[in-house]
């Protein structure tokens, strides 16, 4: 089945530092990519939505200079937190469109990345 | 606007026992519903999808339903086991386009020994 793998899965970073998560679609290629961002105890939340080899579309209220989003290749994206702040400390998690299985919904999610920034 | 409501919002149950979460959703145009299974500190793991011309789909011990007549949704999980215990998440995503998922909040099962 379809695997994406997400690392670290666990990162704690100061405050004013960058952090920078990969998300890669292992047995697949994944035309498009998405970064959520999930507090505790509440649902996924979509911050961007990133196609491989154009800019990302971000959702209202997530600061596009803050978390880059970059989509090179069809197996690989990657999320930085630039500056980080403790209030950006969340669970990050990415997730895959399979590009050949687009007729069965195909999605799959990472494991997530739990960021503490101190 | 695009909502997905589940309940209970926490649950607790013996092992062995059976269990049903709900999920109802405004979602429109209806595309698809999911169910997945989130551990603690995890990624969402999909359990099943279902299409509006679909009423019940299994896995395993889990099986879900459908009335997309009024959008209503169940999870049911027979003989539950120790590692049921987990946040069960539906996701309703809308015709119009593939990033169009709306999430609930997930209920929490807790499956005691």
């Amino acid at each position: 089945g379809a695997v994406v793998s997400q690392h670290p899965s666990w990162v704690i970073c100061k405050s004013g530092t960058s952090v920078k998560i990969e998300c890669r679609s292992l047995d697949f290629q994944a035309t498009t990519m998405f970064w959520y961002r999930q507090f505790p105890k509440q649902s996924l939340m979509l911050m961007a939505t990133s196609n491989e080899g154009s800019k990302a579309t971000y959702e209202q209220g997530v600061e596009k200079d803050k978390f880059l989003i970059n989509h090179a290749s069809l197996t690989l994206s990657t999320l930085t937190v630039t500056s980080a702040h403790p209030e950006d400390s969340s669970f990050y998690i990415c997730s895959a469109r399979d590009r050949d299985r687009v007729a069965n919904y195909g999605y799959t999610f990472g494991s997530g990345t739990r960021l503490t920034v101190v | 606007k695009n909502q997905v409501e589940q309940s209970p919002q926490s649950l607790i149950i013996l092992e062995g026992k059976n269990c049903t979460l709900q999920c109802n959703y405004t979602v429109s145009p209806f595309s698809n519903l999911r169910w997945y299974k989130q551990d603690t500190g995890r990624g969402p793991v999909s359990l099943t999808i279902m299409t509006f011309s679909e009423n019940t789909k299994s896995n395993g011990r889990y099986t879900a339903t459908l009335d997309a007549d009024t959008k209503q949704s169940s999870l049911h999980i027979t003989a539950s086991q120790l590692s049921d215990s987990a946040s069960y998440i539906c996701v309703v995503s809308a015709r119009s386009g593939y990033s169009t998922l709306t999430f609930g909040k997930g209920t929490m099962l807790l499956v005691s020994p």
